[in-house]
């Protein structure tokens, strides 16, 4: 079965980090774009970082940039987001996504999201 | 960086057909491909239209999309609704100016 699993999500202080992880199963991501899109709880979709295939190609929206980094190790083939200097509206359920390929479709598969929870 | 409006919501009767629109706030809508996402209740979103009008297999093609340049709007239209379309459906497109991927602000579409 071709998923996207994510982990690493939890509860945290303001100001403190987590690291995010994003693996597949029945592919090969390393050969993918990918992206991490987050979710407030009740709230829209909100796109967060991207990481071209071979890591030559990183952005952030304005609301993490300078905060959060990507990165990805395609021999484990998976991809991280570091979150630093965590505040109360990063709490959010965090996807990650990955692009199609071939087709103009940046999320062409989704995974469950991992939630992180940011609470003094 | 631009803006995608989308109403709050919508709301038809089963077999009826609804219209949800996603206006791009500066710039040429056709100038970057529309997606649409759809997003049931403690799920994941999934794709039903891409490159504005295109289908993914699976998507029954009671789901159609369309741009309109005169608006500079998208357009998702959902005919012969079923109560299992309820979800939350989304606009999404691309600003290659910063790059920068932008989402609507979605629209819950109730089926009645």
């Amino acid at each position: 079965q071709v998923q996207l699993v994510e982990s690493g999500g939890g509860g945290v202080q303001p100001g403190g980090s987590l690291r995010l992880s994003c693996a597949a199963s029945g592919i090969t991501l390393s050969r993918f774009d990918v992206h991490w899109v987050r979710q407030a709880p009740g709230k829209g979709l909100e796109w967060v970082a991207f990481i071209r295939y071979d890591g030559s190609h990183i952005y952030f929206s304005d609301s993490v940039r300078g905060r959060f980094s990507i990165s990805r190790d395609n021999y484990k083939d998976t991809v991280y987001l570091q979150m630093n200097s965590l505040r109360p509206d990063d709490t959010a359920l965090y996807f990650c996504a990955k692009d199609h390929g071939v087709r103009a479709t940046p999320f062409d598969l989704w995974g469950q999201g991992t939630l992180v929870t940011v609470s003094s | 960086n631009f803006i995608l409006t989308q109403p709050h919501s919508v709301s038809e009767s089963p077999g009826k057909t609804v219209t949800i629109s996603c206006t791009l706030s500066s710039g040429n809508i056709a100038h970057n491909y529309v997606q649409w996402y759809q997003q049931r209740p403690g799920s994941s979103p999934t794709t039903v239209i891409y490159e504005d009008n295109e289908r993914p297999s699976g998507v029954p093609a009671r789901f159609s999309g369309s741009i309109d340049v005169s608006s500079n709007s998208a357009s998702l239209t959902i005919s012969g609704l079923k109560s299992e379309d309820e979800a939350d459906y989304y606009c999404q497109s691309y600003d290659r100016s910063n790059p920068y991927w932008v989402f609507g602000g979605g629209t819950k579409l109730t089926v009645l």
